[in-house]
Formats: structure tokens, C-alpha cells, sequence
């Protein structure tokens, strides 16, 4: 257990449906972080949020849409999206901003996409 | 764009064996190197994070080493054990806020 959870863990969804998935951490962190993996590439980052702002967009599609309402929790809210989209999305958290930090993972949403 | 480049992309090895693999990073504007394992289905976790030249971290039979000269860190496991057995990532980062480039890692198979 690393202390970052994540809702669900698997999620099937039609190109038309409108999803959201969930990170929750109990960390104490104040920065957040979405980062995508697709079959055979490395993990990318895709968003992130320190003291409930966002800080980073990785130039990433609007169908993708991030919400950070308050320290320990981070939404990803999914519409619209294509087939390619399928891949494990990771949650982040940590403490203070420079990237000498250790980065707290989730267990990852497993996402597939019809 | 940023590569860091890890190798082998697999590995088995018996248990019992040592073994060692590397992570390729960026030798300019070095900022911090992180490795993490990650076993299937669980979160990936983190193992070191090493920021100046010539760091040696150590976590009981595993242990890494930096050079930021030459670009390159080693991870190796002693006497590896089945439990061993996960994907090890290696992560670089320039010090730009918040900003870590992953490699696609190893994937170590450890047989009983």
C-alpha cells in the first residue's frame, strides 16, 4: 500500500459514454499527477496539479479533462475518447514541488475503450 | 524531446544469481534520477532517488549507482528471489518542476 488509491481499477466505455476515474491520497501530499501508459512506451506524464493547481498540461487532447477540488483528491474526467485512448492511467502524489522528490503511485485504472 | 533508454528490455535469471541492469539518461542539465519497481497489478514503488554524481544508494540486495558524467545509472540485485520478480523503471529529470521521463524499464523474471 503506498497510500494513493484509485477508482476503478478496470473501466470499459463506448466512444460516446462520459466517464470519470479517481485518485484519492492519504499522504498528506500537495501535488498530484496523472500520467498514462500505453502498451510498450514508457509512462508519460499527462497532468499536474500542486496545491489544487494546475501546474502542467502535457499537450494533452480535451477529451481528457483533470479536476483537483482539493489536496487529496484528483479526478480525470474522460469524454468522447477513441479507441487509442485504451491504456493503464497512474495517479501520483508527493510532497513540495522539485522533481528530486519521490512520486507515491496508485495502483492504475486499467482502461479500454470500444 | 528526452530519451532515456533502459536495457535489457527482459531478464531471467535462476534464483540465487546476481544481476545488474542500466538506465541511459541525458548527460546535460542533470537534475535527478529515480528507479522504482513495479510488480504486476500493484503500484509502482519507489526505490531511490539519487542526484549527484558518483551516488551510491543501497535498499538491502539492491543497490544503484549514478554517473551523471557519462549518463548512465546501474541497479543491481544480489542473490536475486523469486519475490524480486517486477518491471524496474528508471525516471530522469532536468529540474524542470514536477517534469520525470520515464524508460520503458526491465522486466526481471526470477526462477525458482
Amino acid at each position: 500500500e503506498t497510500g494513493v488509491t484509485q477508482t476503478p481499477r478496470h473501466l470499459v466505455m463506448g466512444m460516446t459514454n462520459k466517464k470519470s476515474l479517481k485518485c484519492e491520497q492519504h499522504l498528506g501530499h500537495n501535488a498530484m499527477y496523472w500520467y498514462k501508459q500505453s502498451a510498450k512506451k514508457p509512462l508519460e506524464l499527462m497532468f499536474v496539479y500542486s496545491l489544487e493547481e494546475r501546474v502542467e498540461n502535457n499537450s494533452v487532447p480535451s477529451r481528457f479533462s483533470p479536476e483537483c477540488p482539493n489536496s487529496s483528491h484528483l479526478f480525470l474526467h474522460l469524454h468522447t475518447l477513441q479507441p487509442e485512448d485504451s491504456a493503464l492511467y497512474l495517479c501520483a502524489s508527493s510532497h513540495g514541488r522539485r522533481d528530486s522528490v519521490t512520486q507515491y503511485f496508485g495502483p492504475g485504472t486499467r482502461l479500454l475503450v470500444l | 524531446i528526452l530519451n532515456v533508454e533502459q536495457s535489457p528490455q527482459s531478464l531471467h535469471v535462476q534464483e540465487g544469481d546476481s544481476t545488474n541492469f542500466t538506465c541511459s539518461f541525458p548527460s546535460s542539465n542533470f537534475y535527478a534520477l529515480h528507479w522504482y519497481r513495479w510488480e504486476t497489478a500493484k503500484s509502482p514503488e519507489a526505490l531511490f532517488v539519487m542526484t549527484l554524481n558518483g551516488d551510491e544508494k543501497k535498499k538491502g540486495r539492491i543497490s544503484a549507482t549514478l554517473n551523471t558524467k557519462e549518463g548512465y545509472s546501474y541497479l543491481y540485485i544480489k542473490g536475486s528471489q523469486p519475490e524480486d520478480s517486477a518491471t524496474y523503471l528508471c525516471a530522469f529529470s532536468r529540474g524542470s518542476n514536477y517534469k520525470l521521463t520515464f524508460g520503458k524499464g526491465t522486466l526481471l523474471t526470477v526462477n525458482p
